[in-house]
């Protein structure tokens, strides 16, 4: 049972260039969710998903960019890194929404320089 | 807006001895979720417990046990004889059906360090 995997592991871009994380569970949850962690702040949602081709902006969108084409998958992509987008992303999934346990993947470690 | 706090930002104790880490959590909701996850020094998000605002019955699973108090909405973990491998960042988090986007609401996490 693979759960939920995000890809790349780790990654390093330059400033102004494109960046998609991938993420995929494999439980068939309704719901996915996209934060970031970084020191000092905990972990803060930046988009989630209730369903395929339904999102919505968390508590820091600004920069992102997000699609659920299928349930299974819910990339993240930062159209132009900037370089206070360096963070551990972790991507998340429910079954059923909010009061749900949400299980993590196992994060994407992002440098911008 | 909803707000957890977790006011302690590193804990340091020897192995064997008990340790609390404390949780205070702001809400209108009179329904909610609280969450406590892990995460080692490995990185991942490892989910420990889920617990409803209309369930204050105090959970206990092997060494872990949790204190819920809605009068000082409180939601303590606590360690009874710590070991190594407990070393870790512990969030807790909150989520309601009026906390605005779907999302947990975290707190900032509690470095615990456990010394052999």
């Amino acid at each position: 049972d693979a759960g939920i995997t995000q890809s790349p592991r780790y990654k390093i871009t330059e400033t102004g260039r494109q960046v998609t994380l991938m993420c995929h569970q494999t439980w068939s949850h309704s719901y996915m969710f996209w934060y970031r962690q970084d020191l000092g702040h905990g972990l803060r949602l930046i988009y989630y998903s209730a369903a395929a081709d339904i999102t919505d902006k968390g508590e820091v969108p600004d920069g992102y960019v997000v699609s659920r084409s299928k349930t299974e998958n819910f990339p993240l992509t930062l159209e132009s890194a900037t370089r206070s987008q360096t963070s551990v992303y972790f991507c998340a999934s429910s079954d059923t929404g909010r009061t749900d346990t949400q299980y993590f993947g196992p994060g994407t470690r992002l440098t911008v320089l | 807006a909803q707000k957890v706090t977790q006011a302690q930002t590193e804990i340091s104790v020897v192995e064997k001895e008990d340790v609390t880490l404390d949780c205070v959590y702001e809400t209108r909701d009179t329904t909610y979720y609280l969450f406590w996850y892990k995460q080692p020094p490995s990185g991942e998000l490892v989910f420990l417990i889920r617990r409803n605002s209309f369930d204050e019955q105090n959970e206990i699973s092997g060494r872990y046990s949790w204190n819920f108090q809605k009068s000082t909405s409180s939601f303590n973990f606590t360690i009874t004889a710590s070991q190594v491998v407990d070393s870790a960042v512990y969030f807790c988090a909150l989520s309601s059906p009026g906390g605005g986007a779907d999302g947990l609401t975290f707190g900032k996490g509690t470095h615990l360090i456990i010394q052999p």
